[in-house]
């Protein structure tokens, strides 16, 4: 069965300081990966997704990610951090279209001034 | 419209009600589900459709969630005899399914429920 761990519930780092935020996941077969944000009161939406096509996705708001076959993880990026990236972050993982979407707990971003 | 589409948007209710929430996914996405979102938690997957399959209710809490889709496309999830523990954000996501597609959820922006 797939699954999907994230490394740190709560993360905090920095105004213009890196953004790591780990991703590890299992899958039988290569997967498609997501990451989504949620910012507050709002609902999730997609930030990068990984569809084989490149192990280096970028998606919105300066935020990239690594696929890592051989480390089996999707960690997600920023070079440096905004007051606005502060968020609920959710990386994903399904094997096809036709599979359930399988989410892992989350962690919590905050942006110290 | 456009985006998934959830109501109501807020809903309180007292404790022993039984409450529906609705999805309206975006049209022609075969995929569709639940989930629920507690104060500062991450998603409990609740049910997921797909397609004409049955649906995987492995993520309903208790006997007192059920959840349907009509004509594979809105869907209603029923609360029945509310408990304080249920208050929550519900939120509904939904995808296409196909060769080519990748699995990508869209979600709406939630129904708030408060039991008192």
């Amino acid at each position: 069965a797939q699954s999907v761990t994230q490394l740190g519930s709560h993360v905090s780092v920095s105004e213009g300081a890196l953004v790591l935020l780990r991703c590890n996941y299992s899958s039988s077969v290569p997967p498609y990966l997501f990451w989504y944000v949620q910012y507050p009161n709002q609902g999730l939406q997609l930030l990068l997704k990984y569809t084989s096509a490149a192990t280096l996705v970028k998606g919105i708001n300066g935020f990239e990610a690594e696929f890592k076959k051989s480390e089996t993880s999707f960690h997600l990026t920023k070079p440096s951090a905004h007051m606005s990236d502060a968020a609920e972050y959710f990386c994903a993982v399904t094997k096809t279209s036709y599979d359930k979407v399988i989410f892992g707990p989350g962690t919590s971003l905050s942006v110290i001034p | 419209g456009a985006g998934v589409s959830q109501s109501p948007s807020n809903k309180v209710t007292e404790k022993g009600k039984d409450v529906e929430l609705r999805c309206d996914p975006i049209s022609g996405h075969t995929a569709l589900y639940w989930y629920r979102q507690s104060l500062g938690q991450g998603l409990e997957f609740l049910i997921y459709f797909q397609g004409n399959s049955a649906p995987d209710k492995s993520g309903l809490p208790s006997d007192r969630f059920s959840a349907e889709r009509t004509g594979g496309s809105v869907s209603t999830l029923t609360i029945q005899r509310t408990q304080q523990e249920d208050s929550a954000v519900y939120l509904c996501a939904s995808s296409q399914t196909s060769e080519l597609n990748t699995g990508e959820l869209f979600f709406g922006e939630g129904s708030r429920l408060t039991v008192l």
